[in-house]
């Protein structure tokens, strides 16, 4: 079956310290992957986007990812942490081939803590 | 810069009422959906919409849930007879061709 797993429930990280989410996916082939952020009480912003070419893809507010296909992951990065990057983070993987809706699979997000 | 919409912010039901939540998609988008999130859940899919019609849907989207674009602008979820399980947040998500969605703030839905 198809699935998006996120590791970490919690993640607690120091201001200006480095930022390793992490995602793993189950599909049969190479899915559309993305990680969006929520604020508390906001809605859900794309920070970056996986379809094909380069392996790191760059996002907005610093974050990076890397697409693995041997390991099947999409684990998200930031080399200096801001307490602003406080939020919840969802991976979320989208089937190619599927029909036009091409619905979104969401992990269960991992809630970050940046402490002073 | 364009942004989807969703009203209300927060709606609260008696079981058994119908509700309906809106939301405007970005202008130019074409295709339009339907995201829940149940409190400490995931984001799960509900409906996609393409077109005029609803080109997929999950299993939740059973027969009390219906979607409408009554206009050029708006796109509804109405829910028929609401029950306590139906408490969640509803995100209205669209797209152009490209494959990125973009979320709407999401509704706060209670059922009481």
């Amino acid at each position: 079956a198809q699935s998006v797993t996120q590791p970490d429930i919690h993640i607690t990280v120091s201001e200006g310290a480095s930022l390793e989410l992490r995602c793993n996916y189950s599909y049969g082939a190479t899915p559309y992957l993305f990680w969006y952020v929520q604020s508390p009480g906001q809605g859900l912003q794309l920070l970056l986007k996986y379809f094909s070419g380069d392996t790191l893809v760059q996002g907005i507010k610093g974050f990076e990812a890397e697409f693995k296909r041997s390991q099947s992951s999409f684990n998200l990065r930031k080399p200096s942490v801001h307490w602003s990057d406080a939020a919840e983070y969802f991976c979320a993987v989208g089937a190619p081939g599927s029909n036009s809706g091409y619905a979104l699979n969401f992990g269960k997000g991992t809630s970050l803590l940046v402490t002073p | 810069e364009p942004e989807v919409t969703q009203t209300p912010s927060h709606q609260v039901t008696q079981m058994g009422q119908e509700v309906i939540l809106r939301c405007v998609p970005i202008s130019n988008h074409l295709y339009f959906y339907w995201y829940r999130q149940i409190l400490g859940q995931k984001v799960e899919f509900l409906v996609s919409f393409y077109n005029n019609e609803i080109s997929e849907k999950s299993e939740i989207f059973d027969d009390q849930f219906s979607v409408e674009r009554p206009d050029g602008s708006n796109f509804t979820l109405k829910i028929r007879s609401t029950k306590l399980e139906d408490s969640a947040m509803y995100f209205c998500a669209s797209r152009v061709a490209g494959y990125e969605q973009y979320f709407g703030p999401g509704t706060r839905l209670t059922v009481t």
